[in-house]
């Protein structure tokens, strides 16, 4: 149980384009997720939280703009990386929290790897 | 600004040897303190939690030392394997349901 999955795993895109990355929980509602970014042996830093039906909620420093975060169902959650640029090449990883779970787990997808050329 | 500090930055352990790794924050409104492991290219994995009314954790190889006065908490890893080799993150929760994560520790378990 409590499985989350993200896609894509990876993708290239090129400097200027927008990319998308989704994040489900596959058998389990969730009210709330996370947003991650991840740079080389780096730690994860938290980008934003996420609420079902509301909007996202960013940390200092992180572009709402051009990270546009929509978690539009109890099982879905999207991150659009705006015109991307060679320095949002990282590792983004989503998690979510189960509604009816602990209020304390998180559950963290395989993330996806970005690479701007 | 690093919420939650963790030491060291890797670790070189023996087979059947004991990893320790720690962690310090400064903020006393986290209330859950998991750890998570990390394989390359893949997401963390829950490890083992501790709440701060616990002053020590154990789940088979894997303890959890807490220290709520001293705002510390450190992973034990009893008679490490090579399969224990991974990156591990420390982490803390705000009441706000937010976690920071500290830098990781690069564990490697010499056969």
């Amino acid at each position: 149980g409590a499985v989350v999955s993200q896609h894509p795993s990876w993708v290239i895109c090129k400097s200027g384009t927008s990319v998308k990355i989704e994040c489900r929980s596959l058998d389990f509602q969730a009210t709330t997720m996370f947003w991650y970014r991840q740079f080389p042996k780096q730690s994860l830093m938290l980008m934003a939280t996420s609420n079902e039906g509301s909007k996202a909620t960013y940390e200092q420093g992180v572009e709402k703009d051009k990270f546009l975060i929509n978690h539009a169902s109890l099982t879905l959650s999207t991150l659009t990386v705006t015109s991307a640029h060679p320095e949002d090449s990282s590792f983004y990883i989503c998690s979510a929290r189960d509604a009816s779970g602990s209020p304390y787990e998180q559950y963290f997808g395989p993330g996806t790897r970005l690479t701007v050329t | 600004q690093q919420q939650v500090k963790q030491s060291p930055q890797s670790l070189i352990v023996q087979k059947g040897g004991i990893s320790i790794i720690n962690c310090a924050y400064e903020n006393t409104a986290f209330d859950y303190f998991p750890w998570y492991q990390q394989f390359p290219g893949k997401g963390p994995a829950l490890l083992i939690a501790i709440r701060p009314d616990v002053s020590e954790k154990k789940e088979g190889r894997f303890t959890i030392s807490f220290n709520k006065s001293a705002k510390q908490f450190s992973l034990h890893i009893m008679d490490s394997q090579p399969g224990d080799s991974a990156t591990y993150f420390c982490a803390a929760r705000n009441t706000g349901n937010q976690f920071y994560f500290g830098t990781g520790t690069s564990l490697t378990v010499i056969p």
